[in-house]
């Protein structure tokens, strides 16, 4: 089946730092990407799509600024914690929609900031 | 309203039992209905999905039935394994393909 890939898996930052994480379709071309956020033992909390070449939309509540999501080529979309503070530490997963709307995910990052 | 409710939230089956987990949508606008299967600290791994113009689909021992008049849908696992013990996602994705709505997961444990 498609692949979805995030790297980095795991990363450790320091507070008032910025970290970006990758996700990209391994072999697809995905026009939509989905990034969510998932704390211990919840459901995946949708964050924001992003589209290929365009800005993304972003969910009620999520700050923009601070979430910087880039869809730069139809396999890879980037999403950047800014000035990153330990309540942003959680797991992050992104998945990439293909055709006949079937949706991957990528095997999540896991960010601590400290 | 985008919403999709699951349940129950926590599932404990005996080693070749049948585990049921059910959903429910309220936006017609969603048109397909992925299951998802997500292991601790792992992303979600796509399960199983179906289309609302089909009422069942079996891919092994796992199978979606679903009811479009009701607006709910459920997994059915036969012969559980303690292999399949994990938290499942049920999720409904509309018809552009611009959103897909989780619901808030059932972990299940199949006991040996």
């Amino acid at each position: 089946g498609a692949v979805v890939s995030q790297h980095p898996s795991r990363v450790i930052c320091k507070s008032g730092t910025s970290v970006k994480i990758e996700c990209r379709s391994l072999d697809f071309q995905a026009t939509t990407m989905f990034w969510y956020r998932q704390f211990p033992k919840q459901s995946l909390m949708l964050m924001a799509t992003s589209n290929e070449g365009s800005k993304a939309t972003y969910e009620q509540g999520v700050e923009k600024d601070k979430f910087l999501i880039n869809h730069a080529s139809l396999t890879l979309s980037t999403l950047t914690v800014t000035s990153a503070h330990p309540e942003d530490s959680s797991f992050y997963i992104c998945s990439a929609r293909v055709a006949g709307n079937t949706i991957y995910f990528g095997e999540g990052s896991w960010l601590t900031v400290v | 309203q985008q919403q999709v409710k699951q349940s129950p939230q926590s599932l404990i089956v005996q080693k070749g039992g049948i585990s049921i987990i059910n959903c429910a949508y309220e936006n017609t606008a969603f048109d397909y209905f992925p299951w998802y299967q997500q292991f601790p600290g792992k992303g979600p791994a796509l399960l199983i999905a179906i289309r609302p113009d089909v009422s069942e689909k079996k891919e092994g021992r796992f199978t979606i039935s679903f009811n479009k008049s009701a607006k709910q849908f459920s997994l059915h696992i036969m012969d559980s394994q303690p292999g399949d013990s994990a938290t499942y996602f049920c999720a409904a994705v509309n018809q552009a393909g611009t959103a897909l709505i989780f619901g808030k997961g059932t972990t299940l444990s199949v006991s040996s």
